[in-house]
């Protein structure tokens, strides 16, 4: 079956430094990756997305890395800041036919000031 | 107001009460979508719809009825609610519901947080 899921449920950066956060996903046939960003009382926001054609995308402080042989996706921030505070969620898209997404568990950013 | 919107924020309901949740998207957007998102869980898609036909229901329970009377607006009406219906309920909205090359982002509202006494 198709799942999406995060290394680490929480992981905690200090203020400035760069944050990496991981993801693993098991359908070959997703061609879209999407990160979203979710702050506490607030619905996910779209940050960043990359297509399977690609290894690499940057976007204002954030980058985007897919690696599809081992099926792994992250993201950079680039001098975390106390408003990257929040739960990341990555998803895939998967092709042919009609948008289904799937969401993983989410890992929750923690910047120490 | 610009974006997805939905009200109310919070809700309180008892098991036997009826209720409805709304929302609108100003995007004018093809496809609007309900998800369920419970603590330390997935994102659970609920239903989908395109053009104001439900195109996905995801096994959800009778007690939640949506309805699309057109392409920005959205419902979920509750009825009979369980405890463990509780969480918090996202609409979103998409340009449409076919990847179109993969670009078919979906953006999401704010939550109507529910507890169900």
């Amino acid at each position: 079956g198709e799942s999406v899921g995060l290394h680490l449920p929480t992981l905690s950066v200090q203020e400035g430094d760069n944050s990496i956060i991981n993801c693993a996903y098991s359908n070959s046939a997703s061609d879209y990756f999407i990160w979203y960003k979710q702050e506490s009382g607030k619905g996910p926001q779209f940050i960043i997305d990359i297509r399977s054609n690609m290894d690499k995308r940057q976007g204002q402080r954030v980058t985007v890395l897919l690696n599809k042989t081992v099926k792994h996706l992250s993201l950079q921030i680039a001098a975390t800041q106390p408003g990257d505070s929040a739960v990341y969620f990555c998803a895939e898209n998967i092709a042919g036919g009609y948008q289904k997404v799937t969401f993983g568990t989410g890992t929750k950013l923690q910047v120490i000031p | 107001e610009t974006g997805v919107t939905q009200t109310p924020r919070h809700l309180v309901m008892g098991m036997t009460n009826k209720k409805s949740l709304k929302c609108e998207q100003h995007l004018g957007h093809n496809a609007m979508y309900w998800y369920k998102q419970s603590a330390k869980k997935p994102l659970e898609l609920m239903f989908v719809y395109s053009l104001e036909e439900r195109v996905e229901n995801n096994s959800v329970p009778s007690r939640f009825s949506p309805e699309c009377p057109n392409s920005s607006h959205l419902f979920l009406h509750l009825h009979t609610l369980q405890p463990e219906d509780s969480a918090l309920y996202l609409c979103a909205s998409s340009q449409d519901r076919w990847t179109s090359g993969g670009a078919n982002t979906q953006y999401f509202g704010p939550g109507t947080r529910l507890t169900v006494l």
